[in-house]
């Protein structure tokens, strides 16, 4: 079975500074997508950034981008100039090429709290 | 906003009560999700609705049932649950070839 790991409970990190968020995941499987969420307080989750397993350029969106280590299963979320609005809780999920879009393998979640 | 609501927000029951729980989309998707999210573990899915029709069941009690009526529409109905059943229920949904995108703000469940 398919595992999703976020060792990280807690981070903080100061506006305007870059933060790393840590995933591994442990697969069998060649085909698959990694993704992170983002769960603000009180607010609804949101997809940030995916990446496809078979693609070796990491993702990126405006200031979010991935460290994607398909050999060592790392996927790694780097928010670069943090801003107020970034702290939230982050979900790393991974699926299945072949599974269906909803069934997703959720880690624990990093809650990220961004310091003015 | 994502596009997908959920009601009510906040629902406190008894271990003897009945409730349902109501998400619905317009996103013109035809899958539809509910996930458990308890504190200190990960989200769990409990149900998956492909055209109405319950692909998924990962093993969840039988206090938990889920309806579709239409594609638009999915509720979870709950009966003679558990405390250890309080948590948030999120509903989501998506179309067959896209990604998991849109989740709602879910219902925070406390069962007494």
């Amino acid at each position: 079975a398919q595992t999703v790991t976020q060792s990280q409970p807690e981070m903080s990190v100061q506006e305007a500074e870059t933060v790393t968020l840590s995933c591994t995941y442990d697969t069998s499987e060649s085909d698959y997508y990694l993704f992170w969420y983002k769960q603000p307080p009180s607010r609804q989750m949101i997809l940030v950034i995916r990446q496809e397993a078979y693609k070796q350029q990491n993702a990126t969106e405006n200031r979010f981008s991935v460290n994607f280590q398909k050999a060592a299963k790392s996927f790694s979320l780097k928010i670069s100039d943090s801003q107020l609005g970034d702290a939230a809780m982050y979900f790393c999920a991974y699926r299945s090429g072949g599974g269906s879009q909803g069934n997703l393998i959720f880690g624990k979640g990093t809650k990220l709290s961004v310091k003015p | 906003e994502t596009g997908v609501t959920q009601t009510p927000r906040h629902l406190v029951m008894g271990m003897t009560n009945k409730k349902s729980l109501k998400c619905e989309q317009h996103l013109g998707h035809n899958a539809m999700y509910w996930y458990k999210q308890s504190a200190k573990k990960p989200l769990e899915l409990m149900f998956v609705y492909s055209l109405e029709e319950r692909v998924e069941n990962n093993s969840v009690p039988s206090r938990f049932s889920p309806e579709c009526p239409n594609s638009s529409h999915l509720f979870l109905h709950l009966h003679t649950l558990q405390p250890e059943d309080s948590a948030l229920y999120l509903c989501a949904s998506s179309q067959d070839i896209g990604e998991l995108r849109f989740f709602g703000p879910g219902t925070r469940l406390t069962v007494l």
